[in-house]
């Protein structure tokens, strides 16, 4: 099947210091990659979308200068949250968009997600 | 706007039945998925309807109506690992995911 995975799977760090998270297709290239952001008892809100080659597409009301993504690669996207704060603390989950599920286009494939604790 | 709706929380037996359902309106449809999400865990996919009718995948089924914008997840059998939060999600006319807010289902012994 197409693999999805995630690096780190669990961070804590200081506030104001940076944190990059990975995002890898293990078995399929992804011309395009989703970042999430998930608090708890909450659905996932759509972070950016990033497409390989390009700057990335944020949604409304998500900084881009504080939320860097970095998608170089068919197989890897990075997001790095700068100078990141307590109210940063979230669940990230990346997918990757693939034509080679069943379900074609329409379908993405999840990482396993990366809890980011800031103190 | 886009908007997904689903019931926030269920309650169920283990062995019993329990629909969970969704209502869409969105900009343009390419399909709806179901997926299952343990806390602090990514979302697993269930099911996925483009057309209307009803999809049955062993304990599980999803039906969909097209012309009411409205979904349907079916668990037949329940045990207690189905104890989780469900997401409708509908792929818009951009090709993207617009999340509903999911159910989380609580099943009793």
């Amino acid at each position: 099947g197409a693999v999805v995975s995630q690096h780190p799977s669990r961070v804590i760090c200081k506030s104001g210091t940076s944190v990059k998270i990975e995002c890898r297709s293990l078995d399929f290239q992804a011309t395009t990659m989703f970042w999430y952001r998930q608090f708890p008892k909450q659905s996932l809100m759509l972070m950016a979308t990033s497409n390989e080659g390009s700057k990335a597409t944020y949604e409304q009301g998500v900084e881009k200068d504080k939320f860097l993504i970095n998608h170089a690669s068919l197989t890897l996207s990075t997001l790095t949250v700068t100078s990141a704060h307590p109210e940063d603390s979230s669940f990230y989950i990346c997918s990757a968009r693939t034509s080679r599920g069943p379900f074609g286009d329409n379908e993405q494939f999840f990482g396993p997600g990366t809890r980011l604790t800031v103190l | 706007g886009q908007n997904i709706d689903q019931p926030t929380e269920m309650t169920a037996t283990e062995g019993a039945i329990v629909q969970i359902n969704c209502t869409y309106q969105t900009s343009g449809f390419n399909g709806l998925f179901w997926y299952q999400q343990h806390a602090g865990e990514a979302p697993t996919f269930l099911s996925y309807n483009v057309l209307d009718g009803l999809e049955e995948k062993g304990r599980f089924s999803s039906f969909l109506s097209r012309s009411k914008g409205y979904s349907y997840l079916l668990l037949k059998e329940l045990q207690m690992k189905d104890s989780a939060s469900y997401l409708c999600a509908v792929v818009d006319s951009n090709y993207q995911l617009i999340w509903g807010a999911g159910t989380k289902l609580i099943i009793k012994p």
